[in-house]
């Protein structure tokens, strides 16, 4: 099982253009989020979905959006690209609220 | 308001010895815990969780953790360290009474370094 794949690993963008993220996931999660992790700050979460057709802000939106067309794909966009947004981005997906995360191994991004 | 607190950034351990990351939580409702280790470079990988029953829960690489109500603590603990464990470590709660019991709080993690 691939589990969950993040693509691109690395990308550098200068500030205006735009980008997308892919998530895919072949475990048949319903619920599947963006965070962004920065140094001292943690796990901020971006979006999120709780199924195929859905999604929700979270607590960083602003900047970003998503789209769930398919269960098993969530893509995160970046419509005009600003330093602060420099940062590592993980994907995860979950079965259900009890049950764990599973991670993607993330994507480095570079706004200059 | 709902919390995660993990009072250390760094913990230093030799290798042999037991070692303990802290963890405490803010919740109004009964709450699922979580411990997750994050490797260089790699996304975060589950360890255990606490959802109900025996206040010990066991977990991958000879990790546990204690569920202590009273404290509202998840403290990690393993008997004997190892160089490999060296990590980063994030404490994690969902708040069961929350209107959006998706959201999972986060911690702003632990880096535990296992000195040879």
């Amino acid at each position: 099982n691939a589990g969950v794949t993040q693509t691109p690993k690395f990308r550098v963008l200068k500030t205006g253009q735009s980008m997308t993220l892919l998530c895919a996931q072949d475990m048949n999660h319903e619920y599947m989020y963006w965070y962004r992790q920065d140094p001292g700050m943690g796990l901020r979460l971006i979006h999120y979905s709780v199924g195929e057709g859905t999604t929700a802000k979270g607590e960083v939106p602003d900047g970003y959006n998503v789209s769930r067309l398919k269960k098993q794909n969530f893509l995160l966009g970046l419509e005009s690209a600003a330093p602060s947004q420099t940062s590592v981005y993980f994907c995860a997906s979950e079965s259900s609220y009890n049950s764990p995360l599973h991670f993607g191994n993330g994507t480095r991004l570079t706004v200059t | 308001a709902q919390s995660v607190a993990q009072p250390e950034d760094q913990v230093n351990v030799a290798e042999g010895n037991p070692l303990t990351v802290k963890c405490t939580y803010s919740v109004s409702g009964n709450p699922y815990l979580f411990w997750y280790v994050q490797y260089p470079n790699r996304g975060l990988q589950f360890l255990l969780k606490y959802i109900t029953g025996d206040n010990l829960v066991k977990g991958s690489y000879g990790f546990e953790a204690e569920f202590n109500k009273s404290q509202t603590s998840f403290h990690l603990k393993k008997p004997s360290a190892l160089v490999s464990d060296s990590a980063l470590y994030f404490c994690a709660v969902r708040d069961l009474n929350a209107g959006n019991n998706r959201k999972l709080i986060w911690g702003l993690g632990t880096s535990l370094a296992v000195n040879p």
